[in-house]
């Protein structure tokens, strides 16, 4: 069984498009993190939850909504995509807050057009 | 915010050890120390953490100086499949990972 699971894998579309990418994680953690990693493979914090309320928010555009519907699932929302969305966007989890071990899963490569 | 420096590169042989070091000059006093390795197309996988003197797990040793000022991974006997980034890192305020560019190692045959 997958720890952390995201989807979809890849995901292409048009600038302009809506699209949201699912996190699953079955290890019972309390807290769950969105991150970007870009072209220079820099890997940035976006968001974290804590049963599902909301803990950290980085210098994110509000177009990027993040959506915990209980604390097993962290799903992310992008509106009016653009050409600088397009990065891997990793979803993790760890058993408590401000825990450096994370989980992390295999990733959401977005590609915008 | 507590920052790392590691070497941008390394290059092995398949049964050597590697060291990597890490400094972290301003890492907090209740600050950990962790290391993450990541393979091509996957996301991070906790490798070790410790907090002083040495950590040892069946993948790596962690070694850190009574200082804390720096740390060092040790990976004994690498194989081809060792190839991959490692990123040290200390918290970056609460609840809160800071990657720096990692150390991207490449073992030879």
């Amino acid at each position: 069984d997958t720890a952390v699971s995201q989807t979809p894998k890849y995901l292409v579309t048009q600038m302009g498009n809506d699209k949201s990418i699912k996190c699953e994680q079955n290890l019972g953690h309390d807290t769950m993190y969105w991150y970007k990693q870009d072209s220079k493979k820099f890997l940035k914090i976006m968001f974290s939850y804590n049963n599902k309320e909301l803990i950290i928010n980085e210098t994110v555009p509000n177009r990027f909504s993040p959506k915990s519907p209980d604390k097993a699932h962290l799903n992310l929302h992008i509106n009016s995509l653009e050409l600088g969305d397009s990065a891997v966007y990793f979803c993790a989890s760890s058993p408590a807050q401000g825990g450096e071990t994370q989980y992390f899963g295999p990733g959401t490569r977005l590609l915008v057009l | 915010l507590a920052k790392t420096t590691q070497p941008i590169s390394m290059d092995s042989y398949e049964g050597q050890e590697v060291n990597i070091t890490c400094s972290h000059n301003n890492i907090a006093t209740n600050d950990y120390i962790t290391w993450y390795q990541q393979f091509p197309s996957q996301g991070p996988r906790f490798i070790i953490q410790g907090y002083k003197t040495k950590v040892t797990n069946e993948v790596a040793s962690l070694f850190i100086p009574a200082d804390r000022k720096s740390s060092t991974l040790s990976l004994p006997r690498v194989s081809l499949s060792d190839t991959a980034v490692y990123y040290c890192l200390v918290r970056g305020g609460y609840n809160k990972l800071i990657f720096g560019a990692g150390t991207r190692l490449a073992v030879h045959p």
